[in-house]
């Protein structure tokens, strides 16, 4: 079975600096996807950023990337300049590389990040 | 393109009663989840529908739950009787069979029993 760890429940950054959210992950697998998953207060969750197991790169979007070290089972989310509108719930998850059957989602606990401004 | 629907978005209902939540997926996504978060835990997956057909009820708690897909479309989450640890946030996600990595997610049923 996976496991997903976010260990800090709470981060603060000032608006228009950087912050990094941490996120470790346990599994057998050896191909399979990462998620960062956003979710505004009173909104619905989306996704922020996806990182295939198999693709040394690490994925970006805008400002958002992520640091993802296979061997230490570590995937953590930058968030650059940060923005006001970035306040939300983040949640890591994971994925088995299964087309179909077992595409379920493996999610932490979440941590709550405020921007200052 | 709409978005994942559910319904209602809050409930409350005393312990013993039932309560049917309710889920439209995007339109032509065939692969339907349901995810439920207890308040300060991890959501966890509940069931995945492929179609009309349940993939993998792994995660549903108990025989109190019961999920239905009618015809493929939308989806429904029964619980009765409900129990007070049946209390938070349901949510629902869809994905199309050729993309199955990208969920969508609806905006959740926030259930409080009372």
């Amino acid at each position: 079975a996976q496991t997903v760890t976010q260990s800090q429940p709470e981060m603060s950054v000032q608006e228009a600096e950087t912050v990094t959210l941490s996120c470790t992950y346990d599994t057998s697998e050896n191909n399979y996807y990462l998620f960062w998953y956003k979710q505004p207060p009173s909104r619905q969750m989306i996704l922020v950023i996806r990182q295939e197991a198999y693709k040394q790169q690490n994925a970006t979007e805008n400002r958002f990337s992520v640091n993802f070290q296979k061997a230490a089972k570590s995937f953590s989310l930058k968030i650059s300049d940060s923005q006001l509108g970035d306040t939300a719930m983040y949640f890591c998850a994971f994925m088995k590389h299964v087309a179909g059957a077992n595409s379920k989602l493996t999610f932490g606990k979440g941590i709550t990040l405020s921007v200052r401004p | 393109e709409a978005g994942v629907t559910q319904f209602p978005s809050h409930s409350v209902i005393e312990k013993g009663q039932t309560v049917t939540l309710r889920c439209d997926p995007i339109s032509g996504h065939d692969n339907l989840y349901w995810y439920r978060r207890v308040m300060g835990k991890e959501i966890k997956f509940l069931l995945h529908f492929v179609k009309e057909s349940k993939q993998d009820e792994s995660g549903m708690p108990n025989n109190r739950f019961l999920a239905e897909r009618t015809g493929g479309t939308y989806s429904t989450l029964k619980v009765q009787p409900a129990e007070l640890e049946d209390s938070g946030v349901y949510f629902c996600a869809s994905s199309p069979m050729d993309r199955y990595n990208e969920q969508f997610f609806g905006p959740g049923t926030r259930l409080t029993v009372l």
